[in-house]
């Protein structure tokens, strides 16, 4: 069965520090993998997303993720964080399947 | 137009009403799904329609009916609600690129539709 797992309910970083926010899937076949942002009483953003290629993936606002194969993981990362950057994130991971699967979600307190 | 449009954004309903909720996208995508989401939860995947037909069905209760009238317009139809059926509805759009699975692609939200059931 195909999975998500965000370990980690809330993760708290001050202004200017790097973050983290990690993510593990488990999926059959070759992995698609995004992280999307929630800013309270909105819908998800995209942020970035892993199909192949370059293990290091680029994306909105400075984000960034690394793709692991051998530990399946894909955190999330950004150099120095912002309050404005405080939402809940959440990944997610296609497979073989239509469904994307989603992780459970980790609210970001960046505080100033 | 890069947008996912939702209304009503905010909907309360008697457990005897009926009402749709709404979504359009002119993003030329033409997969378009139906999420509910309770507060600080995932997403939960409730429909998908492929080409305007119904791909995927979550097993969601009868009390919601999906209809896709074009390739823009999404529509869910709520009657005989129950309370928990209280949450955030969010529609999406996506591409469909060849014979790729659509968990290969990236979702647009909108900004959903927040239902209460009394």
């Amino acid at each position: 069965a195909q999975s998500v797992a965000q370990p980690e309910d809330q993760v708290n970083v001050a202004e200017g520090n790097p973050l983290t926010v990690k993510c593990t899937y488990s999926v059959s076949g070759n992995p698609y993998l995004f992280w999307y942002v929630q800013y309270p009483n909105r819908g998800l953003q995209f942020l970035l997303k892993y199909i192949t290629g370059d293990n290091l993936v680029k994306g909105s606002y400075g984000f960034e993720a690394e793709f692991n194969k051998s530990q399946t993981s894909f955190h999330l990362k950004k150099p120095s964080a912002l309050v404005s950057d405080s939402a809940l994130y959440f990944c997610a991971a296609g497979g073989a399947t239509n469904k994307l699967i989603f992780g459970t979600g980790t609210l970001l307190a960046v505080q100033p | 137009d890069t947008e996912v449009t939702q209304t009503p954004k905010h909907l309360v309903m008697g457990m005897t009403n009926k009402k749709s909720l709404k979504c359009e996208q002119h993003m030329g995508h033409r997969a378009m799904y139906w999420y509910k989401q309770k507060a600080k939860k995932p997403p939960e995947l409730m429909f998908v329609y492929s080409y305007e037909k119904l791909s995927i069905n979550e097993s969601v209760p009868s009390r919601f009916s999906p209809e896709c009238p074009n390739s823009s317009l999404l529509n869910l139809h709520l009657h005989a609600l129950q309370p928990e059926d209280s949450a955030l509805y969010l529609c999406a759009s996506s591409q469909v690129v060849g014979d790729s699975p659509l968990g290969a692609n990236v979702l647009t939200f909108g900004a959903g539709s927040r239902l209460t059931v009394l």
